[in-house]
């Protein structure tokens, strides 16, 4: 069976570190992967989204950027952090049509 | 640009009672609609997939309506428990450049009393 792993669970980062967050899909080939984010209170932001190796589509302007160095393997980084980031940080796989999400990383910058 | 609503933002209800929480998006041209369950601070869980050629979709005590045409999803919980306390999100997918995407809703938080 597929599943999705993503860590840490849980990250307290200053304001102005580097940040690298992982996802990891098994038992499956080709999938396509997203990165999600969920300030508190409020619904899923699509990040970013991939198709394949070094495929990434970003949907919002921001201050992170996302890499898809191996099939199964999802990397969402910044160079400096910003207050803003703060949130609920989820990544998702997708075979075609419907979507399992991971844990969740909840970052909270300081 | 293809918008996500659910209503209620918010609702309490005593055990026992049937409920429905409400979605619906703008675009019409959906590939397929998902519902989930969050628990706080944890990560989703899908519960239904509806496919755009469904109409409904049942689990155990869920029942999950599409109707694409006026852009509207229905959850139907009966027999509430407080296990169910927890936050609903919709979510419909689009296709786009050979890829999927989610679009969520701003979810439900559902608590049911004791």
């Amino acid at each position: 069976s597929q599943t999705i792993h993503q860590w840490p669970a849980t990250l307290v980062q200053p304001v102005g570190s580097p940040l690298s967050l992982e996802c990891t899909v098994e038992g499956t080939s080709n999938p396509n992967l997203y990165w999600y984010r969920q300030a508190a209170g409020r619904g899923l932001q699509l990040l970013f989204y991939s198709v394949g190796i070094g495929q990434i589509s970003s949907e919002v302007p921001q201050n992170l950027s996302a890499s898809r160095p191996q099939d199964r393997q999802f990397i969402l980084s910044s160079k400096k952090l910003l207050l803003s980031d703060s949130g609920f940080y989820l990544c998702a796989w997708s075979p075609s049509t419907e979507a399992f999400f991971g844990q969740g990383t909840r970052l909270t910058v300081v | 640009k293809q918008e996500v609503t659910q209503i209620p933002a918010a609702l309490s209800v005593p055990e026992g009672e049937n409920l429905v929480l409400n979605c619906s998006f703008t675009d019409s041209a959906i590939y397929n609609l998902q519902w989930f369950r969050q628990d706080p601070g944890k990560g989703l869980t899908s519960l239904l997939l509806i496919q755009s050629s469904q109409r409904e979709q049942t689990s155990g005590r869920l029942n999950a309506s599409l109707d694409k045409s006026s852009g509207r999803s229905t959850l139907y919980i009966a027999a509430s428990q407080p296990g169910d306390s927890a936050t609903y999100l919709c979510a419909v997918i689009m296709i786009y450049n050979q890829g999927g995407k989610l679009i969520f809703g701003q979810g439900t938080e559902l608590s049911v009393k004791p």
